[in-house]
């Protein structure tokens, strides 16, 4: 079955700094998802990538797909103590499940 | 549009206790898929259902039942309550484009089991 790999599972960041946060997909992927989750929380959308290669932006935060499209990375840019939280990537494994990876849980220092 | 709401918010049940989930979604999505968190966790996927009438397995089942009587609601029971299902439960729907379109989530039920 496929699975969704995340790394680093936390990180604690300075305001300010840059990071990446990276998801590895067992299999190809037909489709990635990269969701927020404020602590205690529902998921909120951030980005969808589906073509190899694609690199999407929104505000400070970027995601590109690699071109075998097993790998994903996200990037925030000069972080701020607003980017706090969990965030997951997400796939289609096929007949219909929709399924996450481990989550990377982000801490912004002010 | 209220999107994909969930009850209760927040659940005590005592061990071997039973207790419904309640998810309803107004956007037509034909999937819906229960979820669960645990504490610094990811999802695990319980339940899916592709329409009305279809549900399926997902990673972690065992303790839990669905069903899929109309497209809007799909509820999650617990038979037996046990402490190792204290999580957090999420429950999803997303169009019927599975690799086009991203999935809407509730706001999640707190279950504590003691």
């Amino acid at each position: 079955s496929q699975e969704l790999e995340q790394s680093p599972q936390s990180l604690i960041v300075q305001e300010g700094k840059n990071l990446t946060i990276n998801c590895t997909s067992s299999k190809t992927l037909y489709g990635l998802y990269w969701y927020k989750q404020k602590y205690g929380e529902g998921l909120i959308f951030l980005m969808m990538l589906q073509k190899g290669g694609e690199e999407k932006s929104h505000e400070k935060i970027t995601a590109k797909l690699d071109e075998k499209k097993q790998q994903s990375s996200l990037h925030i840019t000069a972080s701020q103590p607003s980017h706090a939280g969990i965030y997951l990537c997400g796939a289609f494994a096929g007949t219909y499940k929709y399924i996450f990876g481990t989550g990377t849980r982000l801490k912004v220092l002010a | 549009n209220a999107g994909v709401t969930q009850t209760p918010k927040f659940r005590i049940l005592k061990i071997g206790q039973s207790m419904t989930l309640q998810c309803t979604q107004d956007m037509n999505h034909n999937y819906m898929y229960w979820y669960r968190q645990d504490p610094g966790m990811g999802l695990k996927l319980i339940y899916y259902s592709v329409g009305a009438g279809i549900t399926d397995k997902g990673e972690v089942p065992n303790g839990y039942n669905v069903s899929r009587s109309t497209t809007e609601d799909f509820p999650l029971r617990l038979e037996l309550a046990a402490p190792s299902q204290t999580s957090v439960y999420f429950c999803a729907s997303s169009y019927s484009n599975p690799t086009g379109t991203e999935a809407f989530f509730g706001q999640g039920t707190r279950l504590t089991v003691v």
